[in-house]
């Protein structure tokens, strides 16, 4: 198994520019989530997923948008980027609808110029 | 609101020493809890989880302690290795947001030779 997988691993923009963050994973997975990570600081939700067809906001959605077309993928789309989106991001999966042990992917370095 | 925070951003301990992380989680009503570790450029992994009704919990070489008195959390790492050097984060799930963590902010362990 590949895992959850993420690409790209790195993405420069300029502000006003709009972009898909990939995410995918071959375990099954029912819930899915994306965090933004940012210095000093500890993951924040964005958006996540407990199903196919099922999203929900998080701690920090302005800006982002989410859709769950299938079990495996949950891509993460920048509508307008900002400056205030440089992070790193991260996409998890877990078998438990309750987000247990959740398995992360690799990150994605964004920085909007 | 909730956070989750912890006490020393930094740790420097010797190799073969005890590592103590510790967390300050202000949520009552989290009733799970998950450490993280974090190595440069990977994503979180899973290392041991708790639950509320548990005080304490092994695994191998780490021990998880949750005091729910204090709202304290600890991380205890026996006969530390250089390969333990990373920043540890926990999360607590506060029920009252869907499935969702509540990431602190981390502590960079740093293993001395």
């Amino acid at each position: 198994n590949a895992g959850v997988t993420q690409t790209p691993k790195f993405q420069v923009l300029k502000t006003g520019q709009s972009m898909t963050l990939q995410c995918a994973q071959d375990m099954n997975h029912e819930y899915m989530s994306w965090y933004r990570q940012d210095p000093g600081m500890g993951l924040r939700l964005i958006h996540y997923s407990v199903g196919a067809g099922i999203t929900d906001q998080g701690e920090v959605p302005n800006g982002y948008n989410v859709s769950r077309s299938t079990t495996e993928d949950f891509p993460l789309r920048l509508l307008s980027a900002a400056p205030s989106q440089t992070s790193v991001y991260f996409c998890a999966s877990s078998y438990s609808p309750q987000g247990y042990e959740q398995y992360f992917g690799p990150g994605t370095r964004l920085t909007v110029t | 609101g909730e956070s989750v925070g912890l006490h020393l951003p930094t740790l420097s301990v010797q190799e073969g020493d005890n590592s103590i992380i510790n967390c300050a989680y202000s949520n009552s009503a989290s009733d799970y809890f998950i450490w993280y570790k974090q190595e440069s450029g990977k994503g979180p992994q899973f290392i041991i989880d708790i639950r509320s009704n548990m005080d304490k919990r092994q695994g191998q070489r780490v021990t998880v302690l949750l005091n729910k008195t204090v709202k304290h959390l600890s991380l205890q790492i026996a006969a530390t290795q250089p390969g333990d050097s990373a920043v540890y984060f926990c999360a607590e799930n506060p029920r009252n947001y869907g499935q969702n963590f509540v990431f602190g902010p981390g502590t960079r362990l740093s293993v001395l030779p």
